[in-house]
């Protein structure tokens, strides 16, 4: 079935350190893609999306590209902050409703 | 900014008792859904549910899960007989056009004794 890998945290960086949190999936179709990033004692909110190969989304900064010959959808950030720090979710939907999300990776940030 | 907020934060009950877990979704939204996310591990999809009905549900929501929506605001999701392997974090979810836009609630910690 659809599966999410991303990689294990905690990851602790630096402020303005550069970011890359990957993901990999596996699906039988053509998913759509998402970050989804959950603050301390908040829910999960929607980061950014991707619904085709080749698209980019992007929202605070943070970028991910939709990357079909490498089935890979990877979180960057040029420059992190503090603020920043949170758990991000890798996840996919394929044409029926129900989202698959990856373990989630918890990021700490450094002042 | 429209939320969806759930109720209570925290629930604790003992093996055997039932629950009922509480959602208010966005106002105009239209698909529900109910996830779980057991410490450490996945969050995971349960079920699915639009114009009063079921529309998909995973292996893991057996005969003892139910939802309901009993008012025009509220989405509950009831576990009959709880079982200690049922202690998890419950996310309630809703969007008005289908999976791209889930709007998340803030979780119910359940903890079964």
């Amino acid at each position: 079935g659809d599966s999410v890998t991303q990689m294990e945290g905690p990851v602790t960086l630096s402020e303005e350190a550069f970011l890359t949190i990957n993901c990999t999936y596996t699906a039988t179709g053509y998913p759509s893609l998402f970050w989804y990033v959950q603050y301390p004692g908040e829910g999960l909110q929607l980061l950014l999306k991707a619904t085709k190969a080749d698209d980019k989304g992007s929202n605070k900064g943070f970028e991910a590209t939709y990357r079909k010959e490498t089935t890979s959808f990877h979180l960057e950030k040029g420059s992190v902050q503090v603020s920043d720090s949170a758990v991000y979710f890798c996840a996919l939907s394929e044409e029926d409703d129900k989202i698959i999300f990856g373990k989630g990776t918890r990021l700490h940030i450094l002042p | 900014e429209p939320e969806v907020t759930q109720t209570p934060s925290h629930q604790v009950t003992q093996m055997g008792q039932e629950v009922i877990l509480r959602c208010v979704p966005i106002s105009n939204h239209l698909y529900f859904y109910w996830y779980r996310q057991i410490l450490g591990q996945k969050v995971e999809f349960l079920v699915s549910f639009y114009n009063n009905e079921i529309s998909e549900k995973s292996e893991i929501f057996d005969d003892q899960f139910s939802v309901e929506r009993p008012d025009g605001s509220n989405f509950t999701l009831k576990i009959r007989s709880t079982k200690l392997e049922d202690s998890a974090m419950y996310f309630c979810a809703s969007s008005s056009q289908g999976v791209y836009e889930q709007y998340f609630g803030p979780g119910t910690r359940l903890t079964v004794t």
